[in-house]
C-alpha cells in the first residue's frame, strides 16, 4: 500500500539532546514537508522540501534541521537550540503541482523530559 | 508571504444541522488552490474539499461546501446535515504558484463538535 510513514509515534528526549524523526513516503511525490502542531497555533511549517538535494525553511525554522537525499525520506532532526521541543510533529507529501492534496503521516508526538 | 487565519476556535452543531467554518487568506499571487482538511481524534489528516482561484464556482463534496469570495479572500467551508463522524479540527490550507511556490500554509484550525 502506498503511503508515508513516520517513526516512531512517541519519543522521549532529555534536554539538551538532538533527535531525529524519521519521515518515509512511496508515493513518488516530488514535494515534502514538516509541521509541528501546538494547541491553539493550528499547523506551523518547519521545512519542505520541492526535489532531491534541496529544501526551504518554513515559518519556524530555528532549533531544526532536515536533509533530503532520497526522494523518498525527509527526515527531520530537533536540536537542542529548539527552547520548546515538546509537540506534535506532521509530515506531509504531495506531488509538485499546485492543486495537488497533502498526505500526511500519522505523526510523532515529541516530549522533552 | 502568505498567511490563512482561522478565527473560530472551537464550534459546535446539533447532529443534521448546518454549520459554517470561516477561513480568510492573503497572497499576492494569481494562482492558488485552497483547502480545507480535517484531523479527526485519530489525528490522521484527511482532505475535504479543495477549490482553485481561478472558478468562480465553489466547490462541493457530498455534504460540504465552500463559499470562496476571492475580492473579500475569503474561504467559509459549510457542512450540511452534521453527523457525529464530523467532530474533528477543521484546518484552511493555502498552496500558491509564483514565489511561495510549494509552500503550504495552514491556519490555526477550529474544533468542530457534533452533538446528538
Amino acid at each position: 500500500d502506498g503511503g508515508i510513514t513516520q517513526s516512531p509515534k512517541y519519543l522521549f528526549r532529555k534536554e539538551g539532546q538532538n533527535v531525529t524523526l524519521s519521515c518515509e513516503q512511496n508515493l513518488n511525490h516530488d514535494a515534502m514537508y514538516w509541521y509541528r502542531q501546538d494547541p491553539g497555533q493550528g499547523l506551523r511549517l518547519i521545512y519542505y522540501s520541492q526535489i532531491v538535494n534541496d529544501f526551504q525553511k518554513g515559518d519556524i525554522a530555528e532549533g531544526y534541521s532536515v536533509s533530503r537525499e532520497k526522494k523518498e525520506s525527509f527526515p527531520l532532526t530537533v536540536t537542542s537550540a529548539q527552547k520548546n521541543p515538546t509537540a506534535f510533529y506532521l509530515c506531509a507529501s504531495r506531488t509538485g503541482t499546485v492543486n495537488t492534496e497533502a498526505f500526511f503521516g500519522q505523526g510523532t508526538r515529541l516530549t522533552v523530559v | 508571504a502568505q498567511t490563512v487565519t482561522q478565527s473560530q476556535p472551537e464550534m459546535s452543531v446539533q447532529e443534521a444541522e448546518t454549520v459554517t467554518l470561516s477561513c480568510t487568506y492573503d497572497t499576492s499571487e494569481s494562482n492558488y488552490y485552497l483547502f480545507w482538511y480535517k484531523q479527526p481524534p485519530s489525528r490522521q489528516m484527511i482532505l475535504v474539499i479543495r477549490q482553485e482561484a481561478y472558478k468562480q464556482q465553489n466547490a462541493t463534496e457530498n455534504r460540504f461546501s465552500v463559499n470562496f469570495q476571492k475580492a473579500a479572500k475569503s474561504f467559509s467551508l459549510k457542512i450540511s446535515d452534521s453527523q457525529l463522524g464530523d467532530t474533528a479540527m477543521y484546518f484552511c490550507a493555502l498552496h500558491a504558484g509564483g514565489t511561495s511556490y510549494g509552500k503550504l500554509t495552514f491556519g490555526q484550525g477550529t474544533i468542530l463538535t457534533v452533538h446528538p
